[in-house]
């Protein structure tokens, strides 16, 4: 248990479909990630968001759309995907300063395994 | 980031200590050093950071050499549990983003 909670944890969804992944951190961080795994690659980043703000867009596709209610909570929406986005999709959190200083490692949640038919 | 290698795979047995390299020739004076893994089909987990000096926790120990462009993680007593992916990931201090490689598939054989 890594204090961030993903889910569900298993998804199965159409191309026309939409859903949308939650993601939760009870560690009090101020930074959240979206990562996604596909078979046998390595993580790839897509979202960094700081103090609720995204900071990063790692040149992800507009099918899949972020967002930060609060520095608690992360989601990614899914709307009109393709099998080959079929991955395993992790979230995970980091408390980060805001200017130099030492930075902290991620915790990462246990994912959600996301088959697109 | 500076780009990492690692081996693709390593067998170790159950109880000895497991040796995992990484290669960081071009890592910069403000980058650290992380190893996490990556137990099949779950999270990754973090192991250990450092900067230049070696380090050591309860799971694990790092050692990078002087000039830092390599490192070693040591598993002191691996047990089957330990089998997993190493990544091991070069990171500068200003940004709080992980590009993770391929990793090291670490089998630990009874």
């Amino acid at each position: 248990e890594t204090g961030v909670t993903q889910t569900p944890r298993h998804l199965v969804m159409g191309m026309t479909n939409k859903k949308s992944l939650k993601c939760e951190q009870h560690l009090g961080h101020n930074a959240m990630y979206w990562y996604k795994q596909s078979a046998k690659k390595p993580l790839e980043l897509m979202f960094v968001y700081n103090f609720k703000e995204q900071t990063e867009n790692n040149s992800v596709p507009s099918r899949f759309s972020p967002e930060c209610p609060n520095s608690s909570h992360l989601f990614l929406h899914l709307h009109t995907l393709q099998p080959e986005d079929s991955a395993l999709y992790l979230c995970a959190s980091s408390q980060e300063w805001l200017a130099g200083g030492r930075r902290n490692e991620q915790f990462f949640g246990p994912g959600t395994r996301l088959t697109v038919l | 980031d500076a780009k990492t290698t690692q081996p693709t795979s390593m067998d170790c047995a159950e109880g000895r200590a497991a040796n995992l390299p990484c290669n960081h020739s071009t890592i910069s004076g403000n980058e650290y050093v992380y190893w996490y893994r990556q137990i099949h089909s779950q999270g990754p987990q973090y192991i250990i950071h450092g900067l230049k000096n070696n380090e050591t926790n309860e799971m694990a120990s790092l050692i990078i050499t002087e000039d830092r462009k390599s490192s070693t993680l040591i598993l002191p007593h691996a047990t089957l549990r330990d089998t997993a992916v190493y990544y091991c990931i070069v990171r500068e201090d200003n940004f709080n983003k992980f590009y993770f490689g391929s990793g090291t598939k670490l089998n630990v054989k009874p």
